[in-house]
């Protein structure tokens, strides 16, 4: 199917475990982003990727890795999970230049207890 | 550090009246601005950008730009419950979005 996805839909994770979230895209947009979304936060960009392996944090990046091997994935590994971090997560993609928009993954629901 | 700002709502209109969102940005040198629309658990969905002064219309959206008082609009006209969502107003600066909090908008039946 064409377009994004992401998973897991949703997650539950503890304390200190290592938790990745992934994200497909078949358009070859050359931008993929992650975002979280908190109550009270908005929509707050964690990293971002201009190209494959070419990435760069955002601005709540700490706890988090990225990489970008192959130009349609996009995965964001939490290394040791915290309370915190739970958390709406959404990927999005974007072709290059300010004049086009973002199309959104459908989230990862994920919880940290 | 960008700022994009909404006021967080809720806005409520009743069913078929015009509804009215309202969003400020800092820097004044941006020139590409999005709405968006998400419902309560989805993930947000393009409806309408806007790059020059002015208005721009699609279907019952109105989206409006002052870029001298760095202000953007998004009109919503003959408004129906299923218009009902939480409305995103973002700037697109260097490849990055910069996103307003959210206008919750209720539309009464």
């Amino acid at each position: 199917d064409a377009g994004i996805t992401q998973s897991p839909r949703y997650k539950i994770t503890e304390t200190g475990r290592q938790v990745t979230l992934m994200c497909h895209q078949t358009w070859s947009h050359s931008y993929m982003f992650w975002y979280r979304q908190d109550l009270g936060h908005g929509l707050r960009l964690i990293y971002y990727s201009a190209a494959a392996d070419i990435t760069d944090k955002g601005e709540v990046p700490d706890g988090y890795v990225v990489s970008r091997s192959k130009t349609e994935n996009f995965p964001l590994t939490l290394e040791s999970a915290t309370r915190s971090q739970t958390s709406v997560y959404f990927c999005a993609s974007s072709e290059s230049g300010d004049n086009y928009g973002y199309t959104f993954g459908s989230g990862t629901r994920l919880t940290v207890v | 550090q960008k700022e994009v700002e909404q006021n967080s709502g809720p806005l409520s209109v009743p069913e078929g009246a015009i509804a009215s969102l309202n969003c400020t940005y800092s820097d004044r040198g941006s020139q590409s601005f999005f709405w968006y629309r998400q419902y309560s658990g989805k993930s947000p969905e393009l409806i309408m950008s806007i790059y020059s002064n002015g208005d721009k219309e699609d279907g019952r959206f109105t989206a409006q730009l002052n870029k001298a008082s760095q202000y953007v609009s998004l009109l919503i006209r003959d408004s129906q419950p299923s218009d009902s969502a939480t409305y995103l107003c973002a700037v697109k600066d260097f490849n990055k979005f910069y996103f307003g909090s959210g206008t919750k908008l209720n539309v009464k039946p």
